[in-house]
């Protein structure tokens, strides 16, 4: 069983579309993220959702909108696609633990996206 | 706010040997220290963490990692490195919060 998964995984799609990530996790988390990882692997939190509640939000365009329908779904939709949003997008979940401590991260597969 | 320096950016050794990579960080609150490692076209899988207690840690594959806090370091080392061990590595730090920081990741080239 998939503990975090993503859909799809590879999405080529042309500049100006609007597209959506989907992201599923069965660990019975409470908080769930987004990372980008650009081609050089930098890795960088986009957003993080603590039971439905956006609670991270970083200086990301608000052409990016997640939305959470319920603890276990963190889906990213992405409008009006640029030639700068072409990443790998891994969705993560987590569970915070005892004094707000939050615990390890799980990493879904990635979403690899080309905009053209 | 927190950084996170990984001070190589490429590691080559040969199999057999000895490998450290190196991580440094920067926070004004406490924060959890982890590393990951990603394998070729993959998502990241949690080699091991620091959140509290005994200050060196074992994690999978036989990598372990010593917090200093003094020295604000966190390097992961492994005393025999596999060709399997080639892939992407990084360190990461987490806050209270939930916000995490990522260094930029060290590319370990294991050869034979």
């Amino acid at each position: 069983d998939t503990a975090v998964s993503q859909t799809p995984k590879y999405l080529v799609t042309q500049m100006g579309n609007d597209k959506s990530i989907k992201c599923e996790q069965n660990l019975g988390h409470d908080t769930m993220y987004w990372y980008k990882q650009d081609s050089k692997k930098f890795l960088k939190i986009m957003f993080s959702y603590n039971n439905k509640e956006l609670i991270i939000n970083e200086t990301v365009p608000n052409r990016f909108s997640p939305k959470s329908p319920d603890k276990a779904h963190l889906n990213l939709h992405i409008n009006s696609l640029e030639l700068g949003d072409s990443a790998v997008y891994f969705c993560a979940s987590s569970q915070i633990i005892g004094g707000g401590a939050q615990e390890t991260q799980y990493f879904g597969p990635g979403t690899r996206l080309l905009v053209l | 706010a927190q950084s996170v320096t990984q001070l190589d950016s490429q590691v080559p050794v040969f199999e057999e040997a000895p490998v450290e990579l190196r991580c440094n960080y920067s926070s004004s609150v406490s924060v959890y220290l982890f590393w990951y490692v990603q394998y070729p076209n993959q998502g990241l899988q949690l080699l091991l963490k620091y959140l509290s207690g005994s200050t060196l840690v074992k994690g999978i594959n036989g990598f372990e990692a010593e917090f200093n806090k003094s020295q604000t370091s966190f390097h992961l080392r492994k005393p025999s490195v596999h060709i399997s061990d080639t892939a992407e590595y990084f360190c990461a730090v987490m806050t209270n919060a939930g916000k995490s920081t990522f260094g930029d990741g060290t590319t370990l080239t294991v050869k034979p």
